[in-house]
């Protein structure tokens, strides 16, 4: 399996610009997950979904930010407009849930080092 | 409602052991413990669930303490592998909500 796929891997856009990031989960999970990473406040959760539904989006910063899970195999995070406080790492999970529970073992993806200057 | 992690960060010798804790402020259902190289994405280690269950990977292991709220992970006889950033991710008592990653632990393995 090809894993957890995201791109684009590098993104340097400037402030005001609508940055889009892409997702492609490991195919037959069904839960999805978008992550953001600072050395200030570390890996927090922006939003997940599960069976293509937005479950939880309370961490998404604000309404600059939106994501879309339009069929199971594609997920986009963006961000219009940009500032340069979104720099950071941009991380996408998925998971295969069984059951009642929410939480197994997340597979991420590599990443998008988004900068905004 | 973000675990505290300790230490920030370690450095040990090949060899040697460590021992990372995670505390909570909240009851915890779950703890789930990832490793991130530098540059590259978190990896899954190892998920306890409340019952003070021990569980162990390679010569990492950890324990859940669910009365005081913590969770420790154990290195034993460290790699230079093992070199990387731990999270531990917690999961509140009442079920079925996200993960909340702590701030990690740096963990270092030198020759």
């Amino acid at each position: 399996d090809a894993g957890v796929i995201q791109s684009p891997r590098h993104e340097v856009t400037e402030m005001g610009q609508e940055v889009t990031l892409r997702c492609k989960p490991i195919s037959g999970h069904n839960s999805l997950f978008w992550y953001r990473q600072t050395m200030m406040r570390g890996l927090e959760l922006l939003i997940y979904f599960n069976n293509n539904v937005p479950i939880d989006d309370s961490g998404m910063p604000e309404d600059r930010f939106s994501a879309k899970m339009p069929n199971a195999s594609f997920s986009t995070l963006k961000i219009q407009p940009s500032e340069p406080r979104d720099s950071a790492v941009y991380f996408c999970a998925s998971s295969f849930v069984t059951g009642t529970g929410i939480n197994y073992e997340q597979y991420f993806g590599p990443g998008t080092r988004l900068t905004v200057t | 409602q973000q675990p505290v992690q300790s230490p920030q960060a370690v450095i040990l010798r090949e060899g040697e052991d460590a021992v990372i804790n995670c505390s909570s402020s909240k009851a915890l259902y779950s703890v789930h413990w990832y490793r991130q190289k530098h540059g590259e994405a978190p990896v899954f280690l190892m998920i306890l669930l409340k019952g003070g269950e021990q569980k162990g990977h390679e010569k990492i292991s950890a324990s859940f303490n669910e009365k005081k709220q913590q969770s420790s992970l154990y290195l034993t006889a460290s790699q230079l592998s093992y070199s990387g950033t731990y999270f531990c991710g917690t999961e509140r008592d009442s079920g079925n909500t996200p993960l909340v990653f702590g701030k990690g632990t740096r963990l270092s393995v030198i020759a």
